[in-house]
C-alpha cells in the first residue's frame, strides 16, 4: 500500500498564475482533505471531500477550489495566485465511517509562489 | 469554535530525560484529539489518539498522552528522550465523531541536546 500520495512534491509559480495539486487517497479511504501549512505555522484546513462533494470548507476564499474523481482522488486548485499563498499543502486521506480518527497525510506539496 | 494552544514553540531537552509537551484545547464539549509529529520535509505521522475511551492513550515510539477534562489539557509526554525525537510536534482537535477537518496547534519544536 503506497498510502497517500501527493504531486509534484515542489512547484514554483509566478504570482497571478493558476496550480493545481493532486492527491490519492490511501487504498480503502473514500474522504480527501486539504490542508495549507505555512511556514513556521500549524496545517490550517481548506476544505474536505467526499462522494465528489465539497463536505466542509475552512476559511479560505473562492481563489482555493477542489475536486474529486469516482476513484477518491483529488485535486486542489489555486487562482490569482498571491505570495502569501507560498506553502506546504498537504492532503489528507479517511474512510467516512472513521472519521478523522484514522486520518493519513501525504508528504505534502512544497508551493512556492514567486 | 474549536481551538488548540500549544505552550512553548520550542522545547529543549537531554538526551534519556522526560519530554513534556503541553497542550490545551478549547471547546464546548470534549472534542477527539491528536498528536502528530512532523519531521523535517515530511508529511504528518500520527502519534496517539484520544477517541472518548481510556483517558490514558499509549501511541508509537513511546510517546503517551493523558486527556483532562477537568483541566482541558492533552499533554504529551515520552519518559526518556532519544536524539530520534527531535521533530515538530502538533496536537490537534475535531469534534466528536471526527468528521469534520482538523484545527491544529502552532507546533512545538523539540530539541533533544547530547
Amino acid at each position: 500500500d503506497a498510502g497517500v500520495t501527493q504531486s509534484p512534491t515542489h512547484l514554483i509559480k509566478t504570482r497571478g498564475q493558476q496550480v493545481t495539486l493532486r492527491c490519492s487517497p490511501k487504498s480503502g479511504h473514500d474522504t480527501v482533505s486539504w490542508y495549507q501549512q505555512a511556514l513556521g505555522q500549524g496545517p490550517q484546513f481548506i476544505f474536505q471531500y467526499y462522494e465528489e462533494e465539497e463536505r466542509q470548507r475552512g476559511n479560505f476564499p473562492d481563489r482555493f477550489s477542489g475536486h474529486q474523481f469516482p476513484n477518491y482522488s483529488s485535486e486542489l486548485n489555486v487562482n490569482a495566485l498571491l505570495l502569501g499563498d507560498s506553502a506546504l499543502y498537504l492532503c489528507a486521506s479517511s474512510f467516512t465511517g472513521l472519521g478523522n480518527t484514522e486520518a493519513f497525510f501525504g508528504q505534502g506539496t512544497r508551493l512556492t509562489v514567486v | 469554535a474549536q481551538s488548540v494552544t500549544q505552550l512553548g514553540s520550542h522545547v529543549s531537552v537531554s538526551e534519556g530525560a522526560l519530554v513534556l509537551l503541553r497542550c490545551n484545547y478549547s471547546s464546548s464539549v470534549p472534542p477527539y484529539l491528536f498528536w502528530y509529529v512532523q519531521y523535517p520535509n515530511q508529511g504528518l505521522q500520527l502519534l496517539l489518539k484520544y477517541t472518548s475511551a481510556a483517558t490514558l492513550v499509549k501511541g508509537i515510539n513511546g510517546f503517551e498522552a493523558e486527556f483532562k477534562k477537568s483541566e482541558t489539557s492533552f499533554h504529551l509526554t515520552k519518559p526518556s528522550a532519544h536524539m530520534s525525537d527531535a521533530a515538530e510536534y502538533f496536537c490537534a482537535v475535531t469534534p466528536v465523531g471526527g468528521a469534520d477537518g482538523l484545527t491544529f496547534g502552532k507546533g512545538t519544536h523539540l530539541i533533544i541536546q547530547p
